[in-house]
């Protein structure tokens, strides 16, 4: 079964808005990690936040993490046309170390 | 892309043949990963390798093997193709392990059942 499930499945926004992704889990994690899919294309690894961090920055990217309900958030801030593709969020679970699982994603449509 | 070449990019197989997908890389890697997408369910691990000859079971192994014999290499077969298994199959590779850092990904090979 899927370890983590995004929410919402799909966001559109206007370019220059901020557009929040949320993902929740179900079992005590390693890290959680975000990722990036262009229509057609493979995966790019955004960000990784470990299980003793609370926030992440890098760029326009904002990452949280709460332990103790299982969720993370990615904030994208100041929105690009360039933006629009599909985010997964990821865990490495502590029972399963290295085995990376993912959520089924969130379908973000920047409109310019 | 971090040096990873997945063969072939697309594939139409008949039911019931057998099929093998290859993931290279050369990066030296210790990590490789197979996983599936389908529309609905995101993306689920079906197989990985923590070293040559090192391979263990994901979330939806039943239908398929692997075989790492050297670093670079990472099969994975289908013994025996069923149209359940039409997907984009997607290969990963990860220097320290999903637990340390992030992967990086082939570009996947669409793979058809008929």
């Amino acid at each position: 079964s899927q370890q983590g499930e995004e929410d919402p499945q799909a966001l559109s926004i206007q370019e220059g808005e901020n557009a929040t992704m949320n993902c929740s889990y179900k079992t005590s994690i390693n890290n959680l990690q975000w990722y990036r899919q262009n229509s057609g294309r493979g995966l790019v690894h955004l960000i990784l936040i470990r299980s003793n961090e609370r926030e992440k920055h890098s760029g326009r990217l904002r990452v949280t993490l709460d332990t103790s309900k299982k969720s993370s958030s990615l904030l994208i801030t100041a929105s690009r046309a360039a933006d629009t593709a599909s985010y997964f969020c990821a865990t490495d679970s502590r029972s399963a170390t290295n085995k990376l699982i993912f959520g089924t994603g969130t379908l973000l449509a920047v409109q310019p | 892309d971090a040096g990873i070449t997945q063969s072939p990019r697309h594939k139409v197989t008949e039911t019931g043949t057998p099929v093998t997908l290859r993931c290279h890389q050369t990066e030296n890697h210790r990590y490789m990963y197979w996983y599936r997408q389908d529309p609905g369910h995101g993306l689920r691990l079906i197989h990985y390798s923590y070293g040559v000859k090192d391979t263990d079971k994901g979330e939806v192994s039943d239908g398929y093997s692997v075989s790492r014999s050297k670093t670079e290499d990472f099969l994975l077969t289908l013994e025996s193709a069923t149209s359940s298994q039409t997907s984009v199959y997607f290969c990963a590779i990860s220097e320290a392990g999903a637990g340390f850092s992030g992967a990086f990904f082939g570009q996947g090979t669409r793979l058809t059942v008929v």
